[in-house]
């Protein structure tokens, strides 16, 4: 079945330690690539997206992601992880030519330890 | 600015009965879409509109319906609730159609018993 894997559920990790979370997606075609992130008790919101281009995307608060269109994947770095990263995070995919469908992951929850 | 407001915050409702859920889009965007997320799993697509026309659809029943006004606000409405609706419903809109960039609101959380 066509979707969208966060392979880890959780992760800790100490501060400024790096992080990758990965993602992977089973669509063909064009697609539209984000990552969204969930902070304690707030709304979601966009961290970052890749639509065309450089597949090295940035984001707010130093997040990083990378398309790799051969292995069908969409990373999310950050060099150093703070407290404050502590969060749930989730990969999308959009199918603009699939009725908008707007696919999310399970997200992968990240504890940062002080 | 004003973000996303979703209402009612919670909802408790029994099997059988139906459910409106209301959502106002940030200032300026005209596509809104809905989501349901459950609980440990990410958001799914239920449909999306975009000036007062369903724009795209995921794979929910017709039992889920929609609404979007002139000022582009939206209604959710499900019928024949089913146990297995109890989720987190979420509204994000945008300001054009499509995969852009979506803005979240916090939610309406629908119990069905």
């Amino acid at each position: 079945a066509q979707s969208v894997s966060q392979h880890n559920h959780h992760v800790i990790l100490s501060e400024a330690a790096s992080l990758e979370l990965g993602c992977n997606y089973s669509y063909g075609g064009t697609v539209n690539l984000f990552w969204y992130v969930q902070y304690p008790g707030q709304h979601l919101q966009l961290l970052l997206k890749y639509f065309s281009g450089d597949p090295l995307v940035k984001g707010i608060k130093g997040f990083e992601a990378e398309f790799i269109k051969s292995k069908f994947s969409f990373n999310l770095r950050k060099p150093s992880v703070q407290w404050s990263d502590t969060a749930e995070y989730f990969c999308a995919v959009n199918l603009p030519y699939n009725n908008n469908d707007m696919r999310f992951g399970a997200g992968t929850r990240l504890t940062v330890k002080p | 600015e004003t973000g996303v407001t979703q209402s009612p915050t919670h909802l408790i409702k029994t099997r059988g009965q139906q459910v409106t859920l209301r959502c106002s889009s940030q200032s300026g965007h005209n596509t809104v879409s809905w989501y349901q997320q459950a609980l440990g799993q990410g958001p799914q697509f239920i449909f999306q509109y975009y000036r007062e026309e369903e724009n795209g659809r995921g794979n929910f029943p017709p039992r889920f319906s929609g609404l979007q006004f002139p000022n582009y606000s939206s209604e959710l409405n499900v019928n024949a609730l089913e146990l297995d609706d109890s989720a987190l419903y979420l509204c994000a809109s945008s300001p054009r159609t499509g995969g852009n960039e979506q803005y979240f609101g916090p939610g309406t959380r629908l119990t069905v018993t």
